[in-house]
């Protein structure tokens, strides 16, 4: 059973607010992932990360930003949510691997999400 | 860049029935296949995976995929689906980077 989780599970938040979502993990895993998943639309990764102090944007831009100060946590930040950013946010790590040899199985691991609603 | 495509985005099956999910890559490279699936109200959890060796796999829940490398293709199969199989359903590849990439989903509604 993977132990990776996810607060607040939702959130309605009014235009121009500051919000974090937090993602943490239990297992050790070096690389740590966010994806963005609209209804019935396919996921996209917004950040990864393989490792403390480490951090990527991903292959769909977004406006958010990312810290890994720490192994185990993975929060993701938006400094002023708009309509547009209403969306669900999922986190997720991948076991084995290495952020030097950049092996990995590739297996992912995810949290329940976030549904973020910016009114 | 890789992509993944599914080809179906809704499936409705009566019990008992065969199901076969279509998903093919796009990749010159080595790669990494999965499945995942998400039953209503849970979150995303492995189905099955590929990294080499025989390219029929088994998963959980009677699952199997078959890679088939020159059609660049990971079908996801079920001789007999079950209500409980009802869920959304997701092709994704990684490369040894580490990043996976999705396809969009097939929703499927097994009716008991």
């Amino acid at each position: 059973e993977a132990d990776i989780y996810q607060t607040p599970r939702y959130l309605v938040i009014g235009t121009g607010k500051k919000i974090t979502l937090e993602c943490s993990q239990t297992m050790g895993h070096d690389k740590m992932y966010w994806y963005q998943q609209d209804p019935g639309m396919e996921l996209h990764l917004i950040h990864y990360s393989y490792g403390v102090n480490s951090t990527e944007k991903g292959d769909l831009s977004s406006e958010s930003t990312v810290s890994r100060i720490r192994t185990e946590h993975f929060p993701l930040t938006l400094e002023s949510a708009r309509p547009s950013h209403t969306s669900q946010y999922l986190c997720a790590s991948s076991e084995y691997g290495s952020a030097w040899t950049g092996l990995t199985t590739g297996e992912l691991f995810f949290g329940e999400g976030s549904r973020l609603t910016v009114l | 860049a890789q992509s993944v495509s599914q080809h179906n985005h809704h499936v409705i099956l009566s019990e008992a029935a065969s199901l076969e999910l279509g998903c093919n890559y796009s990749y010159g490279g080595t790669v990494n296949l999965f499945w995942y699936v998400q039953y209503p109200g849970q979150h995303l959890q492995l189905l099955l995976k590929y990294f080499s060796g025989d390219p029929l796999v088994k998963g959980i829940k009677g699952f199997e995929a078959e890679f088939i490398k020159s059609k660049f293709s990971f079908n996801l199969r079920k001789p007999s689906v079950q209500w409980s199989d009802t869920a959304e359903y997701f092709c994704a590849v990684s490369t040894n980077a580490g990043k996976s990439t999705f396809g969009d989903g097939t929703t499927l509604t097994v009716k008991p």
